[in-house]
């Protein structure tokens, strides 16, 4: 079975600077989807960032980066320039991508809670 | 456009109630995932519906839980006899097709007394 682990409880980071989140998964599948979601106070589920695992190339968006090590079953999450509105819960979650039944479930990590200091 | 809207928001029961979580898909996703999230915890999955089919219920509790998506309506996660165990945030989310990305509601928080 699919496990991913985030191993920072909590962060924090004064604003304005640059923080990185840790994910580490376990897979025996070759190609996968994987994600970091946002949980604010309100607790919606913001979709951050994706990465597809046949894509070599790093995901972006904005601020938001990834550093996705597929031999080291890493994709960790870099947020730059950190703003107070990033204040919030990081999950990060793995998906098969295949038809098979069930496959298209998301398993979540632990969750990482990061501060931003003003 | 609406996205997934879930009520109630705030659920309170008593234990050995009936707790029901209803779940309206965005307008033409026919594909429904629920998941619970225990306080200080990631979400778990539960069940995947696509309309009147359950596809995979591998993470349903064996017993007092159900899940319903009926070809007209919302989608509904059914809790009988509730105990405090069931005190949780349980989502709902939306997809328009398998290779298509889920949204996700706000959630409704579950509180058994």
């Amino acid at each position: 079975a699919q496990t991913v682990t985030q191993s920072q409880p909590e962060m924090s980071v004064q604003e304005a600077e640059t923080v990185t989140l840790s994910c580490t998964y376990d897979t025996s599948e070759s190609d996968y989807y994987l994600f970091w979601y946002k949980q604010p106070p309100s607790r919606q589920m913001i979709l951050v960032i994706r990465q597809e695992a046949y894509k070599q190339q790093n995901a972006t968006e904005n601020r938001f980066s990834v550093n996705f090590q597929k031999a080291a079953k890493s994709f960790s999450l870099k947020i730059s320039d950190s703003q107070l509105g990033d204040a919030a819960m990081y999950f990060c979650a793995y998906r098969r991508p295949d038809l098979i039944q069930g496959a298209q479930k998301l398993v979540f990590g632990q969750g990482t809670r990061l501060t931003i200091n003003p | 456009n609406a996205g997934v809207m879930q009520n109630p928001r705030h659920l309170v029961r008593r234990r050995g109630q009936e707790a029901r979580l209803r779940c309206s898909p965005m307008k033409g996703h026919s594909h429904v995932y629920w998941y619970r999230q225990l306080p200080e915890e990631g979400l778990k999955f539960m069940v995947y519906l696509q309309k009147e089919n359950i596809i995979d219920e591998s993470g349903m509790p064996k017993e007092r839980f159900s899940a319903e998506f009926p070809k007209e309506g919302p989608s509904i996660l059914r809790i009988q006899q509730v105990v405090r165990g069931d005190s949780a945030a349980y989502f709902c989310a939306s997809a328009l097709g398998l290779f298509t990305e889920a949204f996700f509601g706000q959630g409704t928080r579950l509180t058994v007394v």
